[in-house]
């Protein structure tokens, strides 16, 4: 059975640094991109960027680039996303997903498996 | 980047109604479009991908279509189940972008 388990929910303070993970299980990790999205309610679900576990080759939505970085651990099959110094605006519900794949092996930025979500909350 | 607008925002029907949900791109994205369905508290679930295919366990009472830049979601009969939030997401061009969602109530 695929499965993506988050980290979980997380309170912080202004200009912390926080990391949190992603870990995949039941498919080969190294085979499906893993993209992230947050949601809040304001501006509802935004896609964050993506990384190829293959190689950690990374594409960032220019809302998100310079404030989060993507990385990957294949030897855990384990993602990660993170941020140096925490602002009140990164507060939201982020979502790690898997990027569905076509049966010729093309990858499509649609997302087929989800992990459960974790809430970030920032504040001082 | 591409706006995705879904209207309407809320819809009130009742359980064997037939649903219609629109999403408008702002620029074509040919076929690229995909349906997901969010209950309270959970991920997203991936329900049509490149505008009318059916993912794989996701029941044919649902079903997708397009006309140039206007995406429709259908709901062919109601069922208990199917009261949640849908988005629609473009994947024709990075950054993907979501509409804003339309939350399918009990009337």
């Amino acid at each position: 059975e695929v499965q993506l388990v988050q980290s979980g929910a997380e309170v912080k303070k202004p200009g912390e640094p926080l990391r949190i993970s992603c870990k995949g299980s039941g498919y080969d990790f190294k085979k499906y991109w893993i993209s992230w999205v947050r949601q809040t309610p304001g501006k509802g679900l935004e896609w964050m960027g993506r990384i190829d576990p293959s190689d950690s080759y990374t594409e960032y939505s220019p809302s998100f680039q310079g404030r989060v970085t993507m990385s990957v651990d294949e030897s855990i099959n384990t993602a990660y996303l993170q941020w140096r110094s925490l602002k009140a605006s990164d507060t939201g519900m982020f979502f790690c997903a898997r990027h569905q794949r076509g049966s010729g092996g093309y990858t499509y930025a649609t997302f087929d498996y989800w992990g459960q979500g974790g809430l970030v909350t920032v504040s001082s | 980047d591409i706006q995705m607008t879904q209207s309407p925002s809320t819809l009130s029907e009742s359980v064997g109604d037939r649903v219609t949900i629109t999403c408008r791109a702002s620029q074509t994205i040919i076929d690229w479009l995909a349906w997901y369905q969010q209950k309270p508290g959970k991920a997203p679930k991936l329900l049509i991908y490149k505008a009318s295919t059916l993912e794989s366990g996701v029941p044919s009472r649902f079903s997708g279509s397009a006309s140039g830049t206007e995406f429709t979601l259908t709901i062919s009969s109601l069922q208990p189940d199917d009261f949640a939030t849908y988005y629609c997401q473009q994947y024709n061009t990075s950054p993907f972008t979501f509409g804003q969602g339309t939350k399918l109530e009990i009337k």
